[in-house]
């Protein structure tokens, strides 16, 4: 798989702006996703789910879009802040099998 | 509510040595996964407990073990350390049902010279 750390893609965004991550998923039996977020010296944190029978769920200032015939995950967070500064995975999962993680993608917020 | 708790948080061992990493999940949480995270190869699946049975497991040698106590505590167990085992080692526990979030520990970080 990709280099998750130092060789992450990283996506920089200016304060403000929204930002858009993007995972393309690899099981198209997959039926439940998850967003995680992991800052540095932390485990990863739950964001937001989405079940394979819905292709759009909205949290607070984040929207998880899903688009099952190209196996593609979209995680858009509105008006990025600094502490949105972390490294996003996408983890998907079919019934009975473990979870299956993303290499990640590390957001950076300029100021 | 407490949440995933690891112990230790970091290590330095030695290549042949072997170790212990232990988990709580949060309190009613029946599964507990671990993961093992490094910067070539993210977070790799190592294995899943529930109710003291391994229900799933990943692609790594014997090595790597684990298991489940009555309270839900878990221990995974490495043995015959090696350099690339030098990693950041995630547990994770869920309620049980076979979806749901997973709740992640802040982990055990693991150095073997």
């Amino acid at each position: 798989g990709e280099s998750v750390g130092l060789h992450l893609p990283t996506l920089s965004v200016q304060e403000g702006d929204n930002s858009i991550i993007n995972c393309a998923y690899s099981n198209s039996a997959s039926d439940y996703f998850i967003w995680y977020k992991q800052e540095s010296g932390k485990g990863p944190q739950f964001i937001i789910d989405i079940r394979s029978n819905m292709d759009k769920r909205q949290g607070q200032r984040v929207t998880v879009l899903l688009n099952k015939t190209v196996k593609h995950l979209s995680l858009q967070i509105a008006a990025t802040q600094p502490g949105d500064s972390a490294v996003y995975f996408c983890a998907e999962k079919n019934d009975g099998q473990n979870f299956v993680f993303g290499p990640g993608t590390r957001l950076s917020v300029l100021p | 509510k407490a949440g995933v708790t690891q112990t230790p948080r970091y290590l330095i061992k030695t290549r042949g040595q072997q170790v212990t990493l232990s988990c709580s999940p949060i309190s009613g949480h029946r599964s507990v996964s671990w993961y093992q995270q490094t910067p070539g190869q993210g977070l790799q699946f190592l294995f899943e407990y529930f109710s003291e049975t391994q229900r799933n497991k990943g692609n790594f040698p014997g090595r790597f073990s684990g298991r489940q106590f009555s309270n839900s505590r878990s221990e995974m167990n490495v043995s015959t350390l090696e350099l690339g085992d030098s990693a950041l080692y995630l547990c994770a526990s869920t309620q049980g049902g076979l979806a749901g979030e997973l709740f992640f520990g802040e982990g055990s970080r693991l150095t073997v010279l």
